[in-house]
């Protein structure tokens, strides 16, 4: 049993680009998180998809983030106009039906110059 | 708005030197409190979930118990190999999904 993945693992961008980060969740896990995490921080929410459905948004995500997971399996999370505060760690994680326990990817480390 | 306070920030063991980590929590409606371990450069792991106050559990070394306002995990003759940061998280009752992490304790244990 396969984990859940994230690609790229690192990203470096000049400031005002867009990014886009994939998360492929743990086969038949139909709940997907993204987190994010700075130095020093623990993991802040940022949305949640149950199947297709986008049904949580932290105020923490910004107009400038857009997530999507269109046919319920993997997700992307695109940042545009990159600015250096967005520089974090992007952690996605999923669960399986009727169960609480999230289970985390290893992260896209966004450097953003 | 639910809140989760880790302490110590950052402890040092010797290694075979038994301690306990704090989290204290409030939140509306408790549906699950999680342990975490998280190495540098990596996602959390998950270690444990509990629910309700009195709850115990058990992996290796480590034990996580959960009080109304606080869950302690003990760690019992730590290892080198249980240097880590370990996060505490809370799901609360509101019907939001996503889950409120503390800080972390970064754990040393020095052999």
């Amino acid at each position: 049993d396969t984990g859940v993945s994230q690609n790229p693992r690192h990203k470096i961008t000049k400031r005002g680009q867009n990014v886009t980060f994939r998360c492929d969740p743990i086969s038949e896990h139909n709940r997907l998180y993204w987190y994010r995490q700075t130095l020093g921080q623990g993991p802040e929410f940022l949305t949640y998809f149950q199947n297709e459905a986008q049904l949580e948004k932290s105020r923490l995500l910004s107009d400038r983030f857009s997530a999507e997971r269109p046919k319920g399996s993997f997700s992307t999370l695109e940042i545009q106009r990159t600015e250096q505060g967005d520089s974090a760690m992007y952690l996605c994680a999923s669960s399986p039906w009727a169960q609480d326990t999230q289970y985390f990817g290893p992260g896209t480390r966004l450097t953003v110059l | 708005e639910d809140q989760v306070t880790q302490s110590p920030e950052a402890l040092r063991l010797q290694e075979g030197e038994s301690s306990s980590l704090n989290c204290s929590y409030t939140v509306s409606g408790l549906r699950g409190l999680f342990w975490y371990r998280q190495d540098p450069g990596k996602g959390p792991e998950f270690l444990f979930t509990l629910y309700s106050a009195g709850e115990e559990k058990e992996k290796e070394r480590l034990k996580a118990t959960l009080t109304k306002k606080e869950s302690f995990l003990h760690i019992t003759a730590p290892k080198p190999e249980d240097s880590a940061t370990y996060l505490c998280a809370v799901q609360g009752g509101g019907g939001a999904d996503g889950l409120t992490f503390g800080k972390g304790t970064h754990l040393i244990i020095q052999p």
